[in-house]
This record gives structure tokens, sequence and C-alpha cells, in this order.
């Protein structure tokens, strides 16, 4: 069962524009929500955190939305630009739990064109 | 120079064969764990160890094997009963509650 569902697959969005992905979530034990960035043949390189007592965080041009009652949060990629172009992937960890595991989302592969 | 590193970066192997490969860290950190990427499925997790000498089955376990007999160090073991072995294997880690770090990867092929 897949514990983060995420969406788009791939995405295609032009220079300049807005890039969107969401992502989705059951276990409400889940608080804390880590976004990564991975390039071809690259390890994933953390992009930016959220952690569920706030609604939205900004990191320059990427954004982070929380919908605690939802259960879904989403990466905002302003300004689009063809460096960010890569494969995205949300997750999400249950902090409490002894085992500590990051439940991963099956990635969005983003391609901006110039 | 801190970080995680993984080798080889290729790695070929004959069917039937056992390879490992390698992952160190030298940032203290107690958790490890290794993730099996294919295309399109994102990061399914092998195995991951939270103290030295105990690990944990991940989602995909079978055909691999680990040890963890240094807080440095969290080798796996494709072993010859992993039918399907190719793939794009990432070792990870983290303090108990952040974010994981990730190595550059090995990309396996068998031959």
């Amino acid at each position: 069962q897949q514990q983060v569902k995420q969406s788009p697959q791939s995405l295609i969005v032009q220079k300049g524009g807005i890039s969107i992905i969401n992502c989705a979530y059951e276990n409400t034990a889940f608080d804390y929500f880590p976004w990564y960035q991975q390039f071809p043949g690259k390890g994933p390189a953390l992009l930016i955190a959220i952690r569920p007592d706030v609604s939205e965080k900004k990191e320059g041009r990427f954004t982070i939305s929380f919908n605690k009652s939802a259960k879904q949060f989403s990466l905002h990629i302003m300004d689009s630009q063809p460096g960010d172009s890569a494969t995205y992937f949300c997750a999400a960890r249950d902090r409490g739990s002894t085992l500590g595991r990051l439940y991963f989302g099956r990635g969005t592969q983003l391609t901006v064109w110039p | 120079d801190g970080g995680i590193t993984q080798s080889p970066k290729y790695l070929f192997r004959k069917e039937g064969q056992n390879v490992t490969l390698s992952c160190e860290q030298n940032l203290n950190h107690d958790a490890m764990y290794w993730y099996r990427q294919d295309p399109g499925q994102g990061l399914r997790l092998i195995y991951y160890s939270q103290i030295v000498n105990d690990f944990q089955k991940g989602d995909i376990a079978e055909g691999y094997s680990v040890s963890r007999e240094k807080k440095e160090s969290f080798p796996l073991t494709v072993t010859s009963a992993q039918k399907n072995p190719t793939a794009f294997y990432l070792c990870a880690t983290s303090r108990r509650d952040t974010e994981a770090f990730f190595g550059q990867g090995t990309r396996l092929t068998v031959v």
C-alpha cells in the first residue's frame, strides 16, 4: 500500500511558469514532510521540508503548501527554470516512531522548456 | 569532507553471482538505509538500521542481505536469489527525527 501518493508522474512547464506537484497521505501520525530533488545519475537532495504546525513554507522560488485536514501537501516552483528540470519526490515520516523511516512518493519528472 | 560515500559507482554482475555494494558515512548518523530505484517506481526501501548490530527489512528485502558491524558502514549484498537486480541503489543516513541524506548511488547491471 502506497503510504504517500504523488501526482502527476510527469510535468512539462514553460520557462517562467509555475510548477505544481501534489502529494497525499493517510497516516495521521506523519509529522514531517520533506521534498527531494534528484538529477539524473545523482542521489536525491533535500529541497525543502515542512512540519504540520504551519500551512506554508517558502524558500526562494520553492513553496510547500500544507493542508492538514485534507492530508495533502504540495510543492510550488515559481518562475520555473530549465535548471529545475529534475525528478521531485515528496516524503513523509512519523518522527515519534522508533523505526523513523521515510515513506516516499513515486516521483514527478519535471521538464522546463526554455 | 563530511558525507556519504557509495562505491563502486557502476557495477556489473553475472547471473548467479553475489555482489556487495559499499556505503560509508562520516556524518555520525545513527540510521542508515538502502533504497532501490527503478524508473517510475520511486524509492523503495530494502533494509534499514537504526543502531549498530541491528537492522530491519524494508518493503523489498527478498534477495538482499545487510550487516551493520560499525556505525559508519552499512554494506548491501545483492544475492543470486534476487531475480531482477538491475537498478540504481541509493544509500541514505539520518538522525532519527530529521531528513535523510543520500549518497550518489551505485548503478548495478546484470550481464
